[in-house]
């Protein structure tokens, strides 16, 4: 069982869809993070939980609705996306307790939008 | 600002060669974290490697290895004798120290790795 797990590993959804990714860590750490890969693009950081609290939004569009009920679960909430929100989803989560903490992956949750 | 520039979008090298894909980092911090890590075809991004601003000394780690320049900002990595299993996409990230909080890493924007048996 690898640390962090993500489901659905693919998604195919239509732009009135309301669905949502799902994200668990087994690894006891206390903050869990959001990416979005692109083709082309960098990593982009979407979302920031750093004990259930929210610390960072990176101008994310509101159709993209994160929720953390708790250290170990993180959900990604899609409603009415556009074709170009097709990517890769990558959840990751690290421990707060030192500096520099490496944020561990999951193995992403691929979308498409149709 | 803090930045992280992979110059080489893709490389393509024969099986058993060695290959560096190089990473440079921009950064005001003096205390910063440098890291690798390795995405193959299934998604996954793998950690490979964590370092701190304030050890310079290369790692060998089997056939990886980085070496680590500060005068440069540079933190490049080395895969010796490679494998076609060594085929993925390799990204270099720096992180500025954050205490007792969730990690701040800008990724930079991979490097494509081919081996061709």
């Amino acid at each position: 069982e690898t640390g962090v797990t993500q489901t659905p590993r693919h998604l195919v959804m239509g732009m009135t869809n309301k669905k949502s990714l799902k994200c668990e860590q087994h690894l006891g750490h206390n903050a869990m993070y959001w990416y979005k890969q692109s083709a082309k693009k960098p990593l982009e950081l979407m979302f920031v939980y750093s004990l259930e609290e929210r610390v960072e939004n990176n101008s994310v569009p509101s159709r993209f609705s994160p929720e953390c009920p708790n250290s170990s679960h993180l959900f990604l909430h899609l409603h009415t996306l556009q074709p170009e929100d097709s990517a890769l989803y990558l959840c990751a989560s690290s421990p707060t307790s030192s500096s520099g903490n490496t944020i561990y992956f999951g193995e992403g949750s691929w979308l498409t939008v149709v | 600002a803090q930045k992280v520039t992979q110059a080489q979008t893709e490389i393509s090298v024969v099986e058993k060669e060695d290959v560096t894909l190089d990473c440079v980092y921009e950064t005001r911090d003096t205390t910063y974290y440098l890291f690798w890590y390795k995405q193959p075809p299934s998604g996954e991004l793998v950690f490979l490697i964590r370092r701190n601003s304030f050890d310079e000394q290369n790692e060998i780690s089997g056939r990886y290895s980085w070496n680590f320049q500060k005068s440069t900002s540079s933190f490049n990595f080395t895969i010796t004798a490679s494998q076609v299993v060594d085929s993925a996409v390799y990204f270099c990230a720096l992180s500025e120290a954050t205490y007792s909080s969730a990690s701040k890493i800008i990724f930079g924007s991979g490097t494509r790795l081919s081996i061709r048996p």
